[in-house]
């Protein structure tokens, strides 16, 4: 079974700060990983995913994925206050339903705050 | 647009009574259907999916069961609540696909007591 562990459990930073979060995983058949944002007391949301290995860049962040090292990141820069919340890794894998649905695995999180 | 919605918001319930949550998409037809669960400080699981009307698939047992009455509706319930069942409960759908995101509605919060 697929097994997510995030680091660092919680990180406060000063605004303006890059952010980096890690993630590492089991399965090296795993077909995606994606980063969720949650506020308290609200579904998470999809920030973005990488499925090659290499890096992402998407506005503010970076995704870096290593598959041999079974080992992704996520990197914000130039943190703001808005990017206080949990930040939640996801692997995800084939379903049992021929390719029609995925199985996401989900870390524990981390709790970033930015202090203004 | 398509919208999820989730009902109740909030429930406080006693051991042992039943239990019925809802989860509605509108504006995606077909979509693929899944419930989570988050136990307070602990990891989101996924516990049911749905990729049509009528079928339901069990992930992990909870003593929990789910159906899918109608192409946008996904209900999640019990007969008997156990104190352990206590979280938040997610409804999610995505696209039909192994790749494609999933999209978490707001959550109902349950309380067993």
């Amino acid at each position: 079974q697929e097994k997510v562990q995030q680091s660092p459990e919680s990180l406060i930073v000063p605004e303006g700060a890059m952010v980096s979060l890690n993630c590492s995983f089991s399965d090296s058949a795993s077909q995606s990983i994606w980063w969720y944002q949650q506020h308290p007391g609200k579904g998470p949301k999809a920030l973005i995913s990488i499925f090659s290995n290499g890096n992402k860049k998407e506005g503010r962040l970076t995704v870096y994925l290593n598959r041999a090292s079974l080992h992704v990141s996520l990197h914000i820069k130039d943190s703001q206050p808005s990017d206080s919340a949990v930040y939640l890794c996801a692997v995800s894998m084939r379903g049992d339903s021929g390719g029609s649905n995925a199985k996401l695995t989900f870390g524990k999180g981390t709790k970033l705050s930015v202090k203004s | 647009a398509q919208t999820i919605h989730q009902w109740p918001v909030a429930e406080i319930k006693a051991v042992g009574s039943p239990l019925s949550l809802g989860c509605t998409i509108k504006g995606k037809s077909s979509p693929n259907l899944y419930w989570y669960w988050q136990a307070t400080g602990g990891t989101l699981q996924q516990l049911f999916y749905s990729i049509t009307v009528g079928q339901v698939e069990s992930v992990v047992q909870l003593n929990l069961s789910a159906s899918r009455p109608k192409d946008d509706q996904f209900i999640l319930s019990t007969e008997k609540l156990l104190l352990s069942h206590s979280g938040f409960y997610l409804c999610a759908w995505s696209l039909r696909g192994e790749y494609a995101e999933q999209f978490f509605g707001p959550g109902t919060r349950l309380t067993v007591l």
